[in-house]
């Protein structure tokens, strides 16, 4: 089945740094879609890229579908203390199931 | 517009009994999704289902794991005679009709410990 590489496997940063993690895969996907994860709860959508190519912004943070349609990027820019967590990608190929990486997790230093 | 509900949050069953988890997909939203996730990894999809249909069950265990989701009422997950590698946190997500934006949303999960 398809994979999805995501890293780094964590990112141990000091508040007011950018961040940033990326996910590659062997094969194409036709929707890439960025989560966060707090302890304890489920995965919250950041962000969805449907092209390739496409760059999206919400708030503080960025990200790119890749013009293969095989990675994509998510930037973190002027990171705070509530930007702790874990990071998933995940990829669509057909209507709605997704794949996912294994995560970013997000240590943010005061 | 109340998200994605699932219930119980955490439930502990003894090895050899049945789990029954259960997803109210959001308003408006007709296809459920359910992804297992254990300690410190992704999540991992099981199964795709729509009202009275199950799409693609690629990822669900051949043995034990059931879905269905009823004309009427929640989404649910069966896990018969489970053993303590069922423990892990399950997530239900849904998403709008087929071509809608298919991104889904995620439920808070249900947090299965089989001791």
């Amino acid at each position: 089945g398809q994979q999805l590489n995501q890293s780094p496997q964590s990112m141990f940063i000091q508040e007011g740094e950018d961040v940033s993690m990326n996910c590659t895969s062997s094969s194409i996907f036709n929707t890439w879609l960025w989560y966060k994860q707090d302890p304890g709860e489920g995965p919250v959508l950041l962000i969805a890229l449907y092209k390739a190519g496409e760059l999206t912004s919400n708030g503080r943070l960025t990200a790119q579908f890749g013009i293969t349609r095989k990675d994509s990027f998510l930037n973190i820019s002027a990171s705070i203390p509530s930007d702790v967590g874990i990071y998933f990608c995940a990829g669509q190929l057909g209507a709605g199931k997704s794949t996912f990486g294994d995560g970013t997790t997000l240590t943010v230093k005061p | 517009n109340a998200g994605v509900m699932q219930n119980p949050r955490h439930l502990v069953r003894r090895r050899g009994q049945e789990a029954r988890l259960r997803c109210s997909p959001m308003k408006g939203h007709s296809h459920v999704y359910w992804y297992r996730q254990l300690p410190e990894e992704g999540l991992k999809f099981m199964v795709y289902l729509q009202k009275e249909n199950i799409i693609d069950e690629s990822g669900m265990p051949k043995e034990r794991f059931s879905a269905e989701f009823p004309k009427e009422g929640p989404s649910i997950l069966r896990i018969q005679q489970v053993v303590r590698g069922d423990s892990a946190a399950y997530f239900c997500a849904s998403s709008p009709p087929t071509g809608w934006n298919t991104e889904a949303f995620f439920g808070q999960g249900t947090r299965l410990t089989v001791v």
